[in-house]
């Protein structure tokens, strides 16, 4: 298995662009998960799908984030207009509807917002 | 509500000495736990998990023992490698979580290993 596809894996934009992030989760995975990390505020939970829905966003920090799910293979996590704040590294996650709830994470998208 | 404490790093040691890096929690009922590790530049990847209590997760010479009495899963290393220079995560899934799949996850430690 390929494990959990992000890209692209350094993002450098300016102050105002919008930002898309993209992920592809293991195959069959059910659940979906948007990370942020920084040294400041370590890992966060940003929003997770079930089966292609949001089932709790209450981690995105403002209205300047956004993430869709159109499918089973492919999400997007969207900044709109980014701020050097949100320079941090972004990870997507997959899990299975059953078993242990193991979490498989990508490699991470670097953001640098300048 | 449930929670992850982890020991506070970072921590320093030789090649070859022995890592203890403490994790406790707070949850109801029996809940999966786990330790991630993540190294310089990568995402987060499972090391070990236990999912009932004196369950006992190993892998890569690291282990870690469910211990429900003391709400503990402390991660150990007999001898550590200049390789094992990471950032370690506890973190825990609910027991009976249904369709929340969030896991609570500790702040994580780094650990350097000199030569």
């Amino acid at each position: 298995d390929a494990g959990v596809i992000q890209s692209p894996r350094h993002e450098v934009t300016e102050m105002g662009q919008e930002v898309t992030l993209r992920c592809k989760p293991i195959s069959g995975h059910d659940y979906l998960f948007w990370y942020r990390q920084t040294m400041m505020r370590g890992l966060e939970l940003l929003i997770y799908f079930n089966n292609n829905v949001p089932i709790d966003d209450s981690g995105m920090p403002e209205d300047r984030f956004s993430a869709k799910m159109p499918n089973a293979s492919f999400s997007t996590l969207k900044i709109q207009p980014s701020e050097p704040r949100d320079s941090a590294v972004y990870f997507c996650a997959s899990t299975e509807a059953t078993g242990t709830n193991t979490q498989y994470f990508g490699p991470g998208t670097r953001l640098t917002v300048l | 509500g449930n929670s992850v404490t982890q020991m506070e790093g970072p921590v320093t040691l030789s090649e070859e000495a022995f890592l203890t890096i403490n994790c406790t929690y707070t949850a109801t009922g029996y809940p999966s736990l786990f330790w991630y590790v993540q190294y310089p530049g990568e995402g987060l990847q499972l090391l070990l998990k236990a999912t009932k209590a004196d369950d006992k997760g190993s892998n890569k010479g690291f282990e870690a023992t469910y211990r429900k009495e003391t709400t503990s899963f402390h991660l150990e290393k007999g001898s550590v490698q200049v390789s094992d220079s990471a950032v370690y995560f506890c973190a825990l899934s609910p027991h009976n979580a249904g369709n929340n799949r969030k896991l609570i996850w500790g702040l994580g430690t780094s650990l350097a290993v000199n030569p």
